[in-house]
This record gives C-alpha cells, structure tokens and sequence, in this order.
C-alpha cells in the first residue's frame, strides 16, 4: 500500500498569499495518477487536480500542481476566502490511498 | 448532469451488516470506462477508500476490509450496493461513493451518508 504523507498539517495566511502544499510518497506513484481534492466543512470532497497536475472541470487557474515520483505539490497562488478547506492528496492506482489532510486557514 | 445519491440505515448495531446503496444517473454503469468506488470519513479524520467495481463487474478492495466487504452492481437501476459486515464504533462515519472513470480519478461524488454504530 502507498502511504501518503502531507505536510504542513495546517496552514494559516492572510488572503492574497501564496499556500503551497506537500503531499510525499512512500514510493512512486505510477503514471502520475496522483489527485488533489478540496472539501470544505460539512460538504463531500471535490476533484481539483488529476494526473498530477490538469485542473479538473471549472477550477479556478490559481490552483495548480506539479511533481512526480514521489514528490507533489498544490500551489494556491492567491489565497481567497472561499479556499478555506481541507486539501487531500490521493493516489488513484489499483489500491487508492488518500493523504491525512492539510487544513488551510485564513488569517 | 452526473450525479451519484448514497442511501441507507443512519443507525446500526454492534455486530449487524450494513448494507449501503448508491443510485446513479447522467452515465450507465454499462459504460467501458465507468466504475464507482466506496470511501468512508470518520467524524474529523481522514478520507478512506474501501472498494471499487467496474462495468465489467471487476472488483477491488481495500487490503485492511477486504474479509468485511461486498460490492455489487445492478445495472438496470443505476444502483452500486456495499455491505460491511460485523459493525463496530469505529466503523461510524460519513459513506460517500464516488465515479471514477478507468484510469482516472473519482471526479464526481455524492453527498455522503452517514452511518453510526451503537447499541
């Protein structure tokens, strides 16, 4: 099973900032088949970004992804706040796994 | 417009089945492509998959519940059924399925439905 591991667990910033978010895993995630998804408080999960970095249907061009092997990122380039939420990163192989999470928060 | 509806038992007691349905529409589960996946959410934890089928009946399922779990499809109604046997406390939490297209994410979610196991 591929553990995935996010880091910050929080993220606090003022609107306007930058947020960037780290998802590391145990090893490499094949095909780039890694997602982001947004879930705000009381609401299902929302697909952001998939295969590592193509923003899903409607998403706003502020967020955006990169990386691979093991190493990915969600950048948030201007916060706003709307994007208050928690952010789970997800390998969608034969086995799925998900993230623990990254709570990010306005100042 | 796509759009997934879980239903079932808000309550269920220790050691019973629960049996969850999630109805489909705007796709067919007939569609090459289309499969549909069961993630559970713990009140304030993280997000969990526990299966997945695919059109041609294909099955998946999570390692850590695989003893406890059944997924199935029925077609003709739209409808994808998980049963999880041997419910315990920890097993209360939120049920969302979720359709995940063949080599793709899960890029259309339901609402969740949330399941608490008391006596």
């Amino acid at each position: 099973e591929i553990v995935l591991t996010q880091s910050p667990g929080t993220l606090s910033l003022s609107p306007g900032e930058r947020a960037t978010l780290s998802c590391r895993a145990s090893q490499s995630v094949s095909s780039s088949y890694l997602a982001w998804y947004q879930q705000k408080p009381g609401q299902a999960p929302r697909l952001l970004i998939y295969g590592a970095s193509s923003r899903a249907t409607g998403i706003p061009d502020r967020f955006s992804g990169s990386g691979s092997g093991t190493d990915f990122t969600l950048t948030i380039s201007r916060l706003e706040p709307e994007d208050v939420a928690v952010y789970y990163c997800q390998q969608y192989g034969s086995s799925p796994t998900f993230g623990q999470g990254t709570k990010v928060e306005i100042k | 417009q796509v759009t997934l509806k879980e239903s079932g038992p808000v309550l269920v007691k220790p050691t019973e089945t629960l049996t969850l349905t999630c109805t489909v529409s705007g796709f067919s589960l007939s569609n090459a492509r289309m499969g549909v996946s069961w993630i559970r959410q713990p009140p304030g934890k993280a997000l969990e998959w526990l299966a997945h089928i695919f059109s041609n009946d294909e099955k998946s399922y999570s390692t850590s519940l695989k003893s406890r779990l059944t997924i199935s499809k029925d077609t003709s109604k739209s409808q994808v059924v998980l049963t999880m046997t041997n419910m315990d406390p920890v097993d209360t939490a939120t049920y969302y399925c979720a359709r995940k297209p063949r080599a793709d994410a899960f890029d259309i979610w339901g609402q969740g439905s949330m399941v608490t196991v008391s006596s």
